[in-house]
């Protein structure tokens, strides 16, 4: 176990949806990723948050969008949803912003159908 | 990601065999990760190179950063069926405020008994 806990673990849902997907870092770490994992491209980095503030921005979609709350866990919202959206989000969390080891959760497997 | 390389893509041995994966960076390396995955999971973290020539080992695994911070490779010694599984290498390519990682393709690692 990683300490990283990320809900739901599974996620069904139409197209033109809007979902929220949920992740609490492990205790003591400030930053937070989002990356997400498909066959086809692989593992890709979306964002990272350390304390609450955006620190790195990827290959995010507009319809896409994270934050980092007081308490430190986090929440991807993803809107509009298309077929195409259909993967495995990770959150991973690390002690500071840079240098460190990111520790990853088990994943939310989001199906859009 | 064309910015780190992994190979081989999929690997078949025989327990008890030696084995390397490589990963290839175009730019330097300012930290290099390696994790593992079963497939549909979390990943679990390896090892972690930060320095030229650093090597690290555990258990029966040793991971390598070259001298000039571009190439790593996963050495596993007498494998064995618990080695099995999907190792990702993870890129850190740029310094400063940010630990984002960019990830290679993945190795699939099967091991047969």
């Amino acid at each position: 176990d990683s300490g990283v806990t990320q809900t739901p673990k599974h996620l069904i849902t139409a197209t033109g949806q809007r979902v929220t997907l949920r992740c609490s870092p492990r205790s003591g770490d400030l930053s937070v990723y989002w990356y997400q994992q498909s066959l086809d491209q692989g593992l890709q980095f979306l964002i990272q948050y350390y304390n609450g503030e955006e620190r790195a921005k990827g290959n995010i979609l507009e319809r896409f969008s994270a934050q980092q709350f007081p308490d430190l866990h986090s929440e991807l919202n993803l809107s509009s949803l298309e077929l195409g959206d259909s993967a495995l989000y990770f959150c991973a969390s690390s002690v500071g912003s840079s240098g460190n080891i990111q520790y990853f959760g088990a994943g939310t497997r989001l199906s859009v159908l | 990601s064309q910015e780190l390389e992994q190979s081989p893509q999929s690997l078949i041995v025989q327990e008890g065999k030696n084995l390397t994966i490589n990963c290839t960076s175009s730019k330097t390396l300012y930290g290099l990760y390696w994790y593992k995955q079963k497939y549909g999971e979390g990943l679990i973290f390896l090892m972690m190179l930060q320095k030229g020539g650093e090597e690290k080992s555990h258990e029966k695994i040793t991971a390598k950063l070259d001298e000039k911070k571009q190439q790593s490779s996963l050495h596993i010694t007498a494998s064995q069926p618990s080695h099995a599984g999907i190792y990702l290498c993870g890129a850190a390519l740029q310094g400063g405020a940010t630990n984002k990682l960019i990830f290679g393709t993945g190795t699939l690692l099967a091991v047969q008994p």
